[in-house]
């Protein structure tokens, strides 16, 4: 079985600092992959980042970049100068073999003026 | 290129009656797969569909029926509706030949459940 759990249910940071969302993760499987994704007050759910299991180099996509820490099955994201369209719900998921998607229970951020 | 679109986008039901939700995947997407998103959580697999047949299921019960069509799209149905069935419903597309590659969402059909 495989679990996704975020233990932050909120976060706040002030525009242009630098926040950093925590997730942690289990499973069985060697090959499998990791995601964030954000999802607004639209619904729709956003792809922000993702990250294969077996490259050890950290993912980057212009402001977002993740620490991934495969022995401690920890994959944080952290968003650089924050906007205030980065307020939303920010999921953390994983995906093996099985290609379902199993996701935390998410963290809601919010950016302020 | 429409991306995922599902309908109706929001839905009121009583208990007990049956409701059927819809999914167009993208365009070029072969593989569905439906979720459930409870108010605060995230999202749950219920089940996914490639080549019109269920190919996994998640621990939803047998309440829980699905199908796919032939041009990829695909129904959830949901019979003798519970009030804790009350959610979004989420559908995602993607291309199954290709892995992990990106899973499309579309919207959600908000269905409360009276």
């Amino acid at each position: 079985a495989q679990t996704v759990t975020q233990s932050q249910p909120e976060m706040s940071v002030q525009e242009a600092e630098t926040v950093t969302l925590s997730c942690t993760y289990d499973t069985s499987e060697n090959n499998y992959y990791l995601f964030w994704y954000k999802q607004p007050p639209s619904r729709q759910m956003i792809l922000v980042i993702r990250q294969e299991a077996y490259k050890q180099q950290n993912a980057t996509e212009n402001r977002f970049s993740v620490n991934f820490q495969k022995a401690a099955k920890s994959f944080s994201l952290k968003i650089s100068d924050s906007q205030l369209g980065d307020t939303a719900m920010y999921f953390c998921a994983l995906t093996g073999t099985a290609s379902k998607l199993t996701f935390g229970t998410g963290t809601r951020l919010q950016v302020t003026l | 290129d429409a991306g995922v679109t599902q309908s109706p986008t929001h839905l009121i039901k009583t208990r007990g009656q049956q409701v059927t939700l819809r999914c167009s995947p993208k365009s070029g997407h072969d593989t569905v797969s439906w979720y459930q998103q409870a108010l605060g959580q995230g999202p749950q697999f219920i089940f996914q569909y490639y080549e019109e047949e269920e190919r996994q299921r998640g621990n939803f019960p047998d309440r829980f029926s699905g199908h796919q069509f032939p041009n990829y799209s695909s129904e959830l149905n949901v019979n003798a509706l519970l009030l804790g069935d009350s959610a979004l419903y989420l559908c995602a597309s993607r291309v199954d030949r290709i892995f992990p590659n990106e899973a499309f969402f579309g919207q959600g059909t908000r269905l409360t459940v009276v």
